[in-house]
């Protein structure tokens, strides 16, 4: 499969865990987003990769939220001490384009699922 | 702020209805549009994009949709709908200025009644 992958699927922790998910991107592609997506409303941008450099951060990005890429492939995002309202789809997305350019459109994931309890 | 609306959070037809989901964005300059669909239990998936040229753009599966810059606008149509187009709707908006993230609407859920 060349799209999008995701892992784990579904993630279940108790509050105050920490938990890691993990995002493969189409291979080619240099730019990689992070967003979340609760019931009701469309996905929210968090944080946006420009190869292994994060170029945007979402004020919805807390300092408990933590994204790498480290070698601009896969990239990792991280919620440390996790609360309730952290329950979410989280989605990965890539696409390609230059620095400063539109890029093309993105191609999502299938989302990690935390839930909080 | 930048940001999308849409008009409508829940639709119902029938099959063989039209259909028109409405699209609005705010933000001056330019821009690029998408329209994603989310079937159940699957990804996000592009329906059509439009980036520059002709306004009226043709997606996959007979959708297609409008850009109307003057209205800040850019709904999606389909003349006849079919059971298998249940699902979510989300508009989507790229600024083309250097910009990078996608804003997203809050989508629109169809249902159509076979």
């Amino acid at each position: 499969d060349t799209g999008v992958s995701q892992d784990p699927r579904h993630k279940i922790t108790k509050r105050g865990q920490n938990v890691t998910f993990r995002c493969d991107p189409i291979s080619e592609h240099n730019r990689l987003y992070w967003y979340r997506q609760t019931l009701g409303q469309g996905p929210e941008f968090l944080t946006y990769f420009q190869n292994e450099a994060q170029l945007e951060k979402s004020r919805l990005l807390s300092d408990r939220f933590s994204a790498e890429r480290p070698k601009g492939s896969f990239s990792t995002l991280e919620i440390q001490r996790t609360e309730q309202g952290d329950s979410a789809m989280y989605l990965c997305a890539s696409s390609l384009g230059s620095l400063g350019g539109p890029g093309t459109e993105a191609f999502f994931g299938q989302g990690t699922r935390l839930t909080v309890v | 702020a930048q940001s999308v609306s849409q008009h409508n959070h829940h639709v119902i037809l029938s099959e063989a209805a039209s259909l028109e989901l409405g699209c609005n964005y705010s933000y001056g300059g330019t821009v690029n549009l998408f329209w994603y669909v989310q079937y159940p239990g699957q990804h996000l998936q592009l329906l059509l994009k439009y980036f520059s040229g002709d306004p009226l753009v043709k997606g996959i599966k007979g959708f297609e949709a409008e850009f109307i810059k003057s209205k800040f606008s850019f709904n999606l149509r389909k003349p006849s709908v079919q059971w298998s187009d249940t699902a979510e709707y989300f508009c989507a908006v790229t600024p083309n200025t250097g910009g990078f993230k996608t804003i997203f609407g809050a989508g629109t859920r169809l249902f159509v009644k076979a």
